[in-house]
């Protein structure tokens, strides 16, 4: 089973909202990932978490602040977002950090900050 | 730095004729990795097919099959039989390299492909 799941499937918030992603793998992946997909545009990567430790921030702004609770889960928490945060926000997750390993992503979720 | 071109932004081809999506990169790596992914409207990106840079064959995978040309730095994507279902973005994706040995996909600008009927 190569299934990434996201929840909510879209969410909208204002500006003063706290709302959280939520993103699940059961493929006993090791590695997880945070990405943004802005309208017309390629993912770029947010956020790796290789071991449930943060490994990887690519300089993101604080309002985005993420968690791994366990192996299986990782989520986003949002902040005081601005309308520009606007986005696809796609987790994925591979077997390990490293190698030749492709990275499944789940659906996203499509976020709209008014 | 490593770079993924992708210089067509649309493609249109008829139901069951085989289509090329080009991409072409750019690294200093010896080793490399370079994907494709679909993502239809929905959202999702689904992993397609995977090919290394010390593969000696192309990479396969069902209808879709990887012309990678190392010469040349082209890994192109070619869908034979077209179905309507395939209509979608399609992106090529090279693994980069971060602090530590960490990956990152570093994506090309992707190309929207329609199949018609």
């Amino acid at each position: 089973d190569t299934e990434v799941t996201q929840t909510p499937k879209h969410l909208v918030m204002g500006m003063t909202n706290k709302k959280s992603l939520k993103c699940e793998q059961h493929m006993g992946h090791r590695a997880m990932y945070w990405y943004k997909q802005k309208a017309k545009k390629p993912p770029e990567l947010m956020f790796v978490y290789s071991y449930e430790k943060l490994s990887i921030n690519e300089s993101v702004p604080s309002r985005f602040s993420p968690e791994c609770p366990n192996s299986s889960l990782l989520n986003l928490h949002l902040h005081a977002l601005q309308p520009e945060d606007s986005a696809l926000y796609l987790c994925a997750s591979s077997p390990t950090r490293q190698g030749a390993n492709e990275q499944y992503f789940g659906p996203g979720t499509r976020l709209t900050v008014t | 730095a490593q770079k993924i071109t992708q210089t067509q932004p649309g493609m249109f081809v008829q139901e069951k004729e085989a289509v090329t999506l080009d991409c072409t990169y750019d690294t200093s790596d010896p080793s490399y990795g370079l994907f494709w992914y679909k993502q239809p409207s929905s959202g999702e990106m689904i992993f397609l097919i995977y090919q290394g840079s010390y593969d000696q064959q192309n990479a396969t995978e069902g209808r879709y099959s990887l012309n990678f040309q190392k010469a040349r730095k082209s890994a192109n994507l070619v869908i034979s039989a077209s179905q309507l279902g395939d209509s979608a973005m399609y992106f090529c994706a090279m693994r980069g390299i971060l602090s530590g040995g960490y990956n990152k996909l570093i994506f090309g600008a992707g190309t929207r492909l329609a199949v018609h009927p």
